[in-house]
């Protein structure tokens, strides 16, 4: 167990709609990081977030939105979902703003159908 | 355009069988090279940070080198238990994350 928590752990949601993902990072750890994991695309960074403000920023869709919050949870909004949004969704989470050690948990696959 | 490759896709060996992982990469400022492990279904776990041409990094059966194009994961005598995907990524001068596609390795007793 990474302490990473991610709800949900499956989702099915048609095209069109609206959902969004939930990652609590592990005690003490500032930085929460997403991605996005697709078999015909790997891993790929979508953001980064350091105690509530973006660090870093990959390639996240317009569509696509994330936020920390004060207590440190992040949320990733996906909106007018497509099926090629169909994929794993990782958080993960470390404890500074450039650590190397990131710990991932066990990700939301979203079905889009 | 950063990039990184990582060869062969796929790999399958016998237990005990040494042999290496390729990760060439081509990005402006490195800021760190990482290697991860991922079992199916699961999130992906940390192995090795390399930050500078000539280091390298041991840990069980692994070892991490690094030159200025790419890293190379060594694994000695592996056993079943080693069989995963094995992911490498870089950080850039942007701090933006690039990850490679990983090699499925595969460790037959």
């Amino acid at each position: 167990d990474s302490g990473v928590t991610q709800t949900p752990k499956h989702l099915i949601t048609a095209t069109g709609q609206r959902v969004t993902l939930r990652c609590s990072p592990r005690s003490g750890d500032l930085s929460v990081y997403w991605y996005q994991q697709s078999l015909d695309q790997g891993l790929q960074f979508l953001i980064q977030y350091y105690n509530g403000e973006e660090r870093a920023k990959g390639n996240i869709l317009e569509r696509f939105s994330a936020q920390q919050f004060p207590d440190l949870h992040s949320e990733l909004n996906l909106s007018s979902l497509e099926l090629g949004d169909s994929a794993l969704y990782f958080c993960a989470s470390s404890g500074s703003q450039w650590d190397t050690e990131a710990f991932f948990g066990q990700g939301t696959r979203l079905t889009v159908v | 355009e950063d990039q990184v490759t990582q060869s062969p896709e796929a790999l399958r060996l016998q237990e005990g069988e040494s042999s290496s992982l390729n990760c060439s990469y081509t990005v402006s400022g490195l800021r760190g090279l990482f290697w991860y492990r991922q079992d199916p279904g699961k999130g992906p776990e940390f192995l090795f940070t390399l930050y500078s041409a000539g280091e390298e990094k041991e840990k069980e059966r692994l070892k991490a080198t690094l030159t200025k194009k790419e890293s190379f994961l060594h694994i000695t005598a592996p056993k079943p238990e080693d069989s995963a995907t094995y992911l490498c990524a870089v950080r850039d001068s942007n701090y933006q994350l690039i990850w490679g596609a990983g090699t499925k390795l595969i460790i037959k007793p």
